[in-house]
C-alpha cells in the first residue's frame, strides 16, 4: 500500500515568521498529484496547494509554497509570514489511483 | 456555486441503530468519494462512486457499510447496526469528470455512537 508520512506531529511558529512542514511518500507511479490540505477547528478540509508530479516548477499560492523533490519523494510546505489564522492541522495527500492517500497530519500552532 | 453539501453535520446514534449520511456534490461534479477520519488521524479512503456505479470500494469495511449514488439525489453512506468504533467524522468529496485531481470536500458529518 502506498503511504504518506508526516514526521512532525506538531510545529510552533511565531507570528510573521516562517515554518516548514515535511512530507514524504512512497510510490511506483511516475505521474501523480500531491496536495496540502488545511483543517481548522471547524474541521472543514481546505485545499491549500496542489503540485503535479510531472511539473518541475514548485507550486506557490500567496504565502504558501512547496519544495517538491521527486527523486527523494519529498513534498514540504512552507508557510511564510505566518498569521494567527494559519493555526490548524495540515495534511499532506497524494493521488493513488482513484483516491487520495493522506498523511497523519501536523498541527501548526501560531504564537502572537 | 454552492460547495459540497453534507447532512446532517452531527448525528448521534445508539449502538445497533442505522446511520445515513448524505452528500450532494458540487454542481457539475459527477464523482463522489467518502473518507473517514478517526480522532487525531488523517482521512482514510472508503469508497469512490459515479452516478449509479460503485467504482472502488476497497476501503469499505466488508460488513454493515454500504454506499450509493443514485441517478437523482445525493450520495448516501449507510452504516447498519452501528458500534462505538464507528464514531468518527465522515467526509464526502466531489470532483469533476476528469478525475480525482481536484477533490473538494464537504464540511463532514460527525457521527457519535452512544
Amino acid at each position: 500500500a502506498q503511504t504518506v508520512t508526516q514526521s512532525q506531529p506538531e510545529m510552533s511558529v511565531q507570528e510573521a515568521e516562517t515554518v516548514t512542514l515535511s512530507c514524504t511518500y512512497d510510490t511506483s507511479e511516475s505521474d501523480y498529484y500531491l496536495f496540502w490540505y488545511k483543517q481548522p477547528p471547524s474541521r472543514q478540509m481546505i485545499l491549500v496547494i496542489r503540485q503535479e508530479a510531472y511539473k518541475q516548477q514548485n507550486a506557490t499560492e500567496n504565502r504558501f509554497s512547496v519544495n517538491f523533490q521527486k527523486a527523494a519523494k519529498s513534498f514540504s510546505l512552507k508557510i511564510s509570514d505566518s498569521q494567527l489564522g494559519d493555526a490548524a492541522m495540515y495534511f499532506c495527500a497524494k493521488t493513488a489511483g482513484n483516491k487520495l492517500t493522506f498523511g497523519g497530519g501536523t498541527r501548526v500552532l501560531v504564537k502572537p | 456555486n454552492a460547495g459540497v453539501m453534507q447532512n446532517p453535520r452531527h448525528l448521534v446514534r445508539r449502538r445497533g441503530q442505522e446511520a445515513r449520511l448524505r452528500c450532494s456534490p458540487m454542481k457539475g461534479h459527477s464523482h463522489v468519494y467518502w473518507y473517514r477520519q478517526l480522532p487525531e488521524e488523517g482521512l482514510k479512503f472508503m469508497v469512490y462512486l459515479q452516478k449509479e456505479n460503485i467504482i472502488d470500494e476497497s476501503g469499505m469495511p466488508k460488513e454493515r457499510f454500504s454506499a450509493e449514488f443514485p441517478k437523482e439525489g445525493p450520495s448516501i453512506l449507510r452504516i447498519q447496526q452501528v458500534v462505538r468504533g464507528d464514531s468518527a467524522a465522515y467526509f464526502c468529496a466531489s470532483s469533476p469528470p476528469l478525475g480525482p485531481y481536484e477533490q473538494y470536500f464537504g464540511p463532514g458529518t460527525r457521527l457519535t455512537v452512544t
